[in-house]
């Protein structure tokens, strides 16, 4: 357990709005990573970290910006909520444990845009 | 394209079979990620391999980098074994990984 928290875990949106989801971590890891998981789909990635302000787009990023000002904190914003951005959104950071390098998941959170 | 297969979709089994699940992945890796996802959500990493085959308690994974394949057993299956099963890969000089839509594992008591 890697100590990520993602916050909201729930939120209930309309289209148009603005919406920022927070993932915290504590174990000082550099790279840190946003997913969106939707059924018949793998975990796809958003945006990645791999530094304070170092930042770069992932398969699916149209609709989705990051920041990441502390190493423990990385921000995923969607500028302007749509209803295809429903989804189940995981932030994970990559470490190293007994068995090799592993990523880390938060506990998701699930977002629903009316 | 960098793509990941797993197979079976969907797997019921009674308690005590002897699991495997396949990962096909169709160029050459860096490494590749078992994960388990209960049904709660919550994502945990199994294994990481780049060769070979790696154990832990009733879970063994192994990989076949000619043939671009990996496998995840899992011995004396229990109810709590009960999951979807995720197959991942990373490439040389990417820090990404692109991931398999998964195995619904079910054990039936």
């Amino acid at each position: 357990d890697a100590g990520i928290t993602q916050s909201p875990r729930h939120k209930v949106t309309e289209t148009g709005t603005p919406v920022t989801l927070r993932c915290h971590q504590t174990e000082n890891h550099r790279y840190m990573y946003w997913y969106r998981q939707d059924p018949g789909h793998g975990l796809r990635l958003i945006h990645y970290s791999y530094g304070v302000k170092d930042t770069d787009k992932g398969e699916v990023s149209d609709g989705y910006s990051v920041s990441r000002s502390k190493t423990e904190d990385f921000l995923l914003t969607l500028e302007s909520a749509t209803s295809s951005q429903t989804s189940v959104y995981f932030c994970a950071t990559r470490g190293t444990s007994e068995r090799g390098e592993t990523q880390y998941f938060g506990p998701g959170t699930r977002l629903l845009v009316l | 394209k960098n793509e990941v297969e797993q197979s079976p979709q969907n797997l019921t089994a009674q308690e005590g079979e002897f699991i495997t699940i396949n990962c096909s992945y169709s160029v050459g890796i860096s490494a590749l990620h078992w994960l388990q996802q209960h049904p709660g959500g919550g994502i945990v990493s199994l294994f990481m391999l780049s060769s070979g085959k790696k154990k832990h308690g009733r879970l063994i994974a192994t990989i076949n980098i000619q043939e671009k394949h990996s496998s995840l057993h899992i011995t004396a299956s229990h109810p709590r074994d009960s999951a979807v099963y995720i197959c991942a890969v990373g490439f040389f000089g990417n820090e990404k990984l692109t991931f398999g839509t998964g195995t619904r594992l079910t054990i039936i008591p």
